[in-house]
């Protein structure tokens, strides 16, 4: 069965601390995968995206992810915090042959305090 | 603003009623998409329109949604006799024609409450 799977429903950080969200999928094949963030009362936001073209992406505001094949993960990470980062993450998968629609995991809430 | 455009941005219905929301995509996307967001949850895939064709819907979409882009360009969600687990926030979003990795832009989406 094709699932994504975010390990984390909340994560509180200090600013100026490291972040990590975690993302686990499962897939036959190799299948596309983003990075949204959510902001309240904004739209959805791309913040980065696994291409196959190189295995670490980077993307907005600092954020990084690491496509793992033999883990089958896509963890998010960034150096340091800022309190601007609050907000809520979701791990997104596009799964090979889904007509290009979205399978979203269950969010990660990130909290960061001072 | 050249974003996706959806209206209105709150609705509060009494059950029963009919609701209409509409979704104005980014003009050259030809792909849309539905996706309904309940409190505490990830959008779930709703239905998808390729031009004007609606190409594929979620179990999720009973008989009381319906949705058409009837010109391949704004695209209308309609939920008859609505129910109180109908209240979410449904979101719109357009992509061009491209490969799998090709990003979908997203509108603020319109918030839903069923009294």
């Amino acid at each position: 069965a094709q699932s994504v799977t975010q390990l984390d429903s909340h994560v509180s950080v200090s600013e100026g601390t490291p972040v990590l969200l975690r993302c686990n999928y499962s897939s036959s094949y190799s299948p596309s995968l983003f990075w949204y963030v959510q902001h309240p009362n904004k739209g959805l936001q791309l913040l980065l995206k696994y291409t196959s073209a190189a295995t670490l992406v980077k993307g907005i505001n600092g954020f990084e992810a690491e496509f793992k094949k033999s883990e089958t993960s896509f963890h998010l990470t960034k150096p340091s915090a800022h309190m601007s980062d609050a907000a809520e993450y979701f791990c997104v998968v596009r799964f090979t042959g889904t007509a290009s629609k979205l399978t979203f995991g269950t969010g990660t809430r990130l909290q960061v305090t001072l | 603003d050249t974003g996706v455009s959806q209206n209105p941005r709150h609705k509060i219905t009494k059950r029963g009623q009919n609701v209409t929301f509409r979704c104005d995509p980014i003009s050259e996307h030809n792909r849309l998409y539905w996706y309904r967001q309940t409190l505490g949850q990830g959008p779930e895939f709703l239905t998808y329109f390729q031009n004007e064709a609606q190409l594929e819907k979620s179990r999720l979409l009973s008989d009381r949604f319906s949705a058409e882009r009837p010109k391949g360009s704004f695209s209308t969600l309609e939920i008859q006799r609505t129910e109180q687990g109908d209240s979410a926030m449904y979101l719109c979003a357009s992509k061009p024609q491209g490969g799998k990795a090709t990003e979908a832009f997203f509108g603020q989406g319109t918030r839903l409450t069923v009294v």
